[in-house]
C-alpha cells in the first residue's frame, strides 16, 4: 500500500519556465511534508517542507503548496534552471510517536533543458 | 551540510558473506535511519534508531540487523548477503526535537553489489 505517490516518473521543461512536481498521499495522519532533491551518486538533499497548518511555503525559487482536502501537494520551481535537473522525492510524516519516520514517494526525474 | 559519513562508499561482495556498513555523524542527533534506494521503489526504510541501543524495524528489515552502541555510529549488517540486497544504501539523521523538525539529513550513500 503506497501511502505517498508521485505519479509522474519524469518531467521535462525548458529553462526559465515553471516546473510543477506533484505528490499525493493517502494517510490522513500525515501532517508534515518535505521535498528532497537527489543528484546521481549523491545523497538526497532537503529542499523545502510544509506543515499541515499551512497551505503554502516559499523559499526563493521553490514553493510548496498543500491541499489537505485533496491530500495533494505540489512543488513549483520558478524559473527552472538546468542545475535543477535531478530526481525529486516527496516525503511525509505523522507527528506524535512516529519516531520522526518519513514515508517517501518513488521520485520524479526532472530534466530542465537549456 | 550535516556531518554524516558512510563507509565504505562502494563494496562488492559475494552471496552468503556478511557485510557491515557504517554511518558516522558529528551532529549529536538522536535519530538515525538506514534506507535503501532501488529503481522503481524510491527510498525504503530498513531500520532506525531513536537512541543508543534503541532500534526498531522499518518496512524492509528482513535480512538486515543494526546496532548503535554510541550516539555517533549506526551500523547496518547484512547477515548473509543475497543478490536482492544489491542496492544503494543511505544513512540519515534527525534531531528529533519538538515542532516541525522531522527533517532528515542524508549521507552520501554506499553502493553495494552482491555477486
Amino acid at each position: 500500500d503506497q501511502q505517498v505517490k508521485q505519479n509522474s516518473p519524469s518531467l521535462s521543461v525548458q529553462e526559465g519556465r515553471i516546473s510543477i512536481l506533484n505528490c499525493d498521499y493517502t494517510n490522513s495522519m500525515f501532517d508534515y511534508f518535505l521535498w528532497y532533491k537527489k543528484y546521481p551518486a549523491e545523497g538526497p538533499t532537503f529542499l523545502i517542507s510544509i506543515s499541515s497548518i499551512k497551505d503554502k511555503n516559499e523559499d526563493g525559487r521553490f514553493t510548496v503548496f498543500l491541499n489537505k482536502s485533496a491530500k495533494h501537494l505540489s512543488l513549483h520551481i520558478v524559473p527552472s534552471q538546468p542545475g535543477d535537473s535531478a530526481v525529486y522525492f516527496c516525503a511525509a510524516s505523522a507527528s506524535g510517536g512516529s519516531n520522526y519516520k518519513l514515508t517517501f514517494g518513488k521520485g520524479t526525474l526532472l530534466t530542465v533543458n537549456p | 551540510d550535516a556531518g554524516i559519513t558512510q563507509s565504505p562508499r562502494h563494496k562488492v561482495t559475494e552471496t552468503g558473506t556478511p557485510v557491515t556498513l557504517r554511518c558516522h555523524q558529528t551532529e549529536n542527533h538522536r535519530y538515525m535511519y538506514w534506507y535503501r534506494q532501488d529503481p522503481g521503489h524510491g527510498l525504503r526504510l530498513i531500520h532506525y534508531s531513536y537512541g543508543v541501543k534503541d532500534t526498531d524495524k522499518g518496512e524492509v528489515s528482513d535480512g538486515y540487523s543494526v546496532s548503535r552502541s554510541k550516539t555517533e555510529d549506526f551500523l547496518l549488517t547484512l547477515e548473509s548477503a543475497t543478490s536482492s540486497q544489491t542496492s544503494v544504501y543511505f544513512c540519515a539523521i534527525s534531531p528529533g526535537l519538538a515542532g516541525d523538525t522531522d527533517t532528515q539529513y542524508f549521507g552520501p550513500g554506499t553502493r553495494l553489489t552482491v555477486l
